[in-house]
């Protein structure tokens, strides 16, 4: 099974900040990577698919690079409704999360 | 618009089984398949696996084999995920999400929580 590891778990962070949260996988899964972002109570909702394609409606702020193995998602300017769960998700070989990463107020 | 539309909350004992539904509208419901996953409290999400509404084929993940029961209803555009045997450590959000030919989860049902407790 592919593990998908994320750092850091919790980012403590302001409005305005830039913010970067990695995302290892134990294989190479290509650009077979996906961000979500999750609120409490809620769904999670697509940010990022195919490593660094942004889905339709999602702000430009965010963005995802990188491939084979190491991943980013960057928050080029943190927005008061960004802090939340974050988690990739590898789907090379069936589909696996990462742990997630929360991103919280300073 | 596109959206999946979840049955409700479930309390069930140590044993027994449980059966949630998945609801689709918006598109048409044998062109995509339908993934479950899950969310324990305070948890990350795990995914437990897939149908094809179209043929009904499915996988799960090894965790779930011999436990989890995949179905549809094409006549209603409705989904159907059976868990087995249940245990405390079933006690979680159930999600449907639908993946497009790109495999990722660009829909997602709004989560059913089940119970498990005696």
């Amino acid at each position: 099974d592919i593990q998908m590891t994320q750092s850091p778990s919790t980012l403590s962070t302001s409005v305005g900040d830039r913010v970067t949260i990695t995302c290892r996988a134990s294989q190479s899964i290509s650009s077979w990577l996906a961000w979500y972002q999750q609120k409490p109570g809620k769904a999670p909702k697509l940010l990022i698919y195919r490593a660094s394609s942004l889905e339709s409606g999602v702000p430009s702020r965010f963005s995802g690079s990188g491939s084979g193995t190491e991943f980013t998602l960057t928050i080029s300017s943190l927005q008061p409704d960004d802090f939340a769960t974050y988690y990739c998700q590898q789907y090379s070989s069936y589909w696996t999360f990462g742990q997630g990463t929360k991103v919280e107020i300073k | 618009q596109v959206q999946l539309v979840q049955s409700g909350a479930e309390v069930k004992k140590p044993g027994a089984s449980v059966k949630v539904s998945c609801k689709a509208s918006g598109y048409t419901f044998t062109g995509y398949y339908m993934h479950w996953v899950r969310q324990a409290p305070g948890q990350g999400l795990e995914w437990m696996g897939w149908i094809n509404p179209d043929t009904g084929g499915t996988s799960s993940a090894q965790k779930f084999q011999g436990r989890v029961t995949m179905t549809r209803d094409t006549s209603i555009s409705t989904a159907y995920m059976e868990l087995s045997s249940l245990r405390s450590d079933d006690t979680a959000v159930y999600y449907c999400a639908r993946t497009r030919s790109s495999k990722d989860m660009d829909v997602w049902g709004e989560g059913t929580t089940v119970t498990v407790s005696s």
